[in-house]
């Protein structure tokens, strides 16, 4: 079975414009989180999704949104790009209700490089 | 909120030896989730292992087995055998056992194995 797929791999931006990366979840996983992963640092939690509807968001501005497909995958957004918002953007995917689950770990995908220029 | 640490930034083990890389966290939380995460060059994050809260036995998988103390919010990871492929960033992760699926990562310790 294919794992977590996320498109694109590499990504160059300038400040201010916009950028959606893609997230396909493992089959037949129904929910999908997404993580930012600045150089050096751990992940950082930005959003969870199931069945559609957004099931956290973590301490994140305005300009990151997202949203989840009748197939389950997903697509994050971020609007008007600073030179922070360059990291590794994760996403995971899990078999997963709204509620938290040990017997439901998250998968994760190679994560998608965001330059902003 | 929770939160967690891993003191060591850095950490090199010669091949065949055992290694242990440390964290702690907080929480004012009793039921919750821990896990050590691999993450290779391919930046793919790998499940190594996981601990549940409320389980008083140390988790086991293969070469890879935890020491977790509920009461000093310590939940260390033992590498034995280590091997050239056991090179990587591992992170530490904390999960709450009620609310989403967030999980809250320390800082990362970079395990160099040593030939």
């Amino acid at each position: 079975d294919a794992g977590v797929t996320q498109s694109p791999t590499h990504l160059i931006k300038t400040r201010g414009q916009h950028v959606t990366l893609r997230c396909s979840p493992i089959s037949g996983h129904k929910s999908v989180s997404w993580y930012q992963q600045v150089l050096g640092q751990g992940p950082q939690f930005i959003f969870q999704y199931y069945e559609k509807e957004e099931r956290g968001r973590g301490n994140f501005p305005d300009r990151f949104s997202a949203r989840q497909f009748p197939n389950y995958s997903s697509e994050l957004n971020v609007n008007a790009l600073l030179l922070g918002d360059s990291a590794l953007y994760l996403c995971a995917s899990s078999l997963r209700s709204h509620r938290s689950s040990y017997n439901s770990p998250l998968h994760f995908g190679n994560g998608t490089r965001l330059t902003v220029t | 909120a929770q939160t967690v640490t891993q003191s060591q930034p850095e950490m090199s083990v010669q091949e065949a030896e055992t290694v242990t890389l440390s964290c702690t966290y907080d929480t004012s939380e009793s039921d919750y989730y821990l896990f050590w995460y691999k993450q290779p060059p391919s930046r793919q994050m790998i499940l190594v292992i996981r601990q549940e809260a409320y389980k008083q036995q140390n988790a086991t998988e293969n070469r890879f087995s935890v020491n977790f103390q509920k009461a000093a919010k310590s939940f260390s990871l033992k590498i034995s055998d280590s091997q050239l492929g056991d090179a990587a960033m591992y992170f530490c992760a904390y999960r709450s056992a009620k609310g989403n699926e967030k999980l809250t990562f320390g800082t990362g310790t970079r395990l160099t194995i040593i030939p």
